[in-house]
């Protein structure tokens, strides 16, 4: 079954700095990837997410890339603020959305802390 | 529109003691979900509902756990006996559905029922 990697586990940049966060999957047929935003606390969010037919999504600071050769796809964030310190969760699902058998796969999470 | 409700928000109760969590998904949300989330852990699933039909409950552990949602809208989630390792955040999501060209894949969480057994 699919399988979903993530790194780093802990993540601290200066405010103002980028942070790159990196996911592996396994399962050449994954062709949706969301991330998740998890505040202390808090419920996860979704925040952006990419479907296979795209290399690249952005959305103001933040930014989704795939690869889908290297089956591994990244979460940019630039010019990083105090209020994005928070737990942030990747996900794939192996099958497509219109599946019956639709469900998604996580990673472990990175834990993003940024230094004022 | 109000978001996935879920009750109690927090729960300690001693080991061997039952428990049991509500979760109202978003109205016209199909498919909902049960996770277990530990401290520093992404989401667990327990258990996936499709309306009223429990699709994916591989991951339940059935001889302490059991949810139910009649109707296809609410859903609760039971721990009985609870064990310290129990001990957790709970949270149910909804999404509009599998199987429909409009779902966008997002999942909706709610806030958690947070269980501490001592």
């Amino acid at each position: 079954g699919e399988n979903v990697e993530q790194h780093p586990s802990t993540l601290s940049v200066q405010e103002g700095d980028s942070a790159v966060i990196k996911c592996t999957y396994s399962d050449s047929a994954s062709n949706y990837f969301p991330w998740y935003k998890q505040e202390l606390g808090k419920r996860p969010q979704l925040i952006i997410d990419i479907r296979s037919n795209v290399g690249e999504k952005k959305d103001q600071r933040i930014a989704v890339t795939l690869n889908k050769t290297a089956k591994h796809f990244s979460l940019h964030i630039t010019e990083t603020q105090p209020e994005d310190s928070a737990v942030y969760f990747c996900a794939a699902v192996p099958v497509s959305l219109i599946h019956s058998n639709y469900q998604l796969i996580w990673g472990a999470g990175t834990k993003l802390i940024i230094k004022p | 529109e109000a978001g996935v409700v879920q009750s109690p928000r927090y729960k300690i109760i001693e080991k061997k003691q039952p428990v049991a969590f509500w979760c109202n998904p978003i109205s016209g949300h199909n498919t909902l979900y049960w996770y277990l989330q530990n401290l520093g852990q992404g989401p667990e699933l327990l258990i996936r509902y499709e309306n009223e039909e429990a699709v994916d409950d591989s991951q339940l552990p059935k001889d302490r756990f059991s949810a139910e949602r009649l109707k296809g809208v609410d859903s609760t989630l039971k721990i009985q006996p609870a064990e310290l390792g129990d001990s957790a955040v709970y949270l149910c999501a909804s999404s509009l559905g599998s199987g429909l060209a409009a779902n966008t894949g997002e999942l909706f969480f709610g806030e958690g029922s947070r269980l501490t057994v001592l």
